[in-house]
């Protein structure tokens, strides 16, 4: 199983909305991802987890809350948003990266808008 | 910082023709992988390279990493409409607390005429 799920595929929200984005992956792998993605661009890193803890934060603000519950569950906790935060948001696994980088596998993603 | 730059940002190209986009990274890399992403999808793992100098060869597609482990090249011959998509490069940032980040080029969008 080379798959990374994501849900919601569409989530649409006010400003003043509390909403959560789950992915979920089962290939064993301790490494997890939260990228935001705008049209006509590449992906930019949010949020590296190794071995369930927080690795890498990417200076985001604090409207966006990741959690990681186990090894196959990776969560972003929304709160407060601006409507410039409306992109794809993709969640992203990997084997876990000592001394090497390893390919990532991409969930479809969830297309956030905020209104 | 360390910047992967990736040419063209646009390719139209008629049904048939080569196509080929071009990374180029400020530092040495370890590695570099390539993903394509499908209007409408998200982004796919095609190949990693990790040599200096290697080819590899996917069907239709080559992959090439520069000798100095700082440029790679996707070349895909007689495209066809299923190519449609946006093609990026990313090498591994590695080092500290940097381990598993990768940067990404802006991506070549690519359009086949049929």
């Amino acid at each position: 199983d080379t798959e990374v799920t994501q849900t919601p595929k569409h989530l649409v929200m006010g400003m003043t909305n509390k909403k959560s984005l789950k992915c979920e992956q089962h290939m064993g792998h301790r490494a997890m991802y939260w990228y935001k993605q705008k049209a006509k661009k590449p992906p930019e890193l949010m949020f590296v987890y190794s071995y369930e803890k927080l690795s890498i934060n990417e200076s985001v603000p604090s409207r966006f809350s990741p959690e990681c519950p186990n090894s196959s569950l990776l969560n972003l906790h929304l709160h407060a948003l601006q409507p410039e935060d409306s992109a794809l948001y993709l969640c992203a696994s990997s084997q876990e990266f000592r001394g090497r980088t390893y390919e990532q596998y991409f969930g479809p993603g969830t297309r956030l808008t905020v209104t | 910082g360390q910047q992967v730059m990736q040419i063209p940002q646009y390719q139209h190209v008629q049904e048939g023709e080569d196509f080929t986009t071009y990374c180029n990274s400020s530092t040495t890399l370890s590695n570099i992988q390539w993903y394509k992403q499908r209007p409408g999808g998200h982004p796919v793992f095609l190949i990693q390279l990790v040599k200096s100098g290697e080819v590899k060869k996917q069907k239709r597609l080559t992959f090439q990493f520069g000798e100095a482990k700082k440029n790679s090249s996707l070349h895909i011959t007689a495209t066809q409409t299923t190519d449609v998509g946006t093609y990026f490069c990313a090498g591994p940032i590695v080092g500290g607390t940097s381990y598993g980040k990768l940067t990404f080029g802006q991506g070549t969008i690519l359009t086949v005429h049929p």
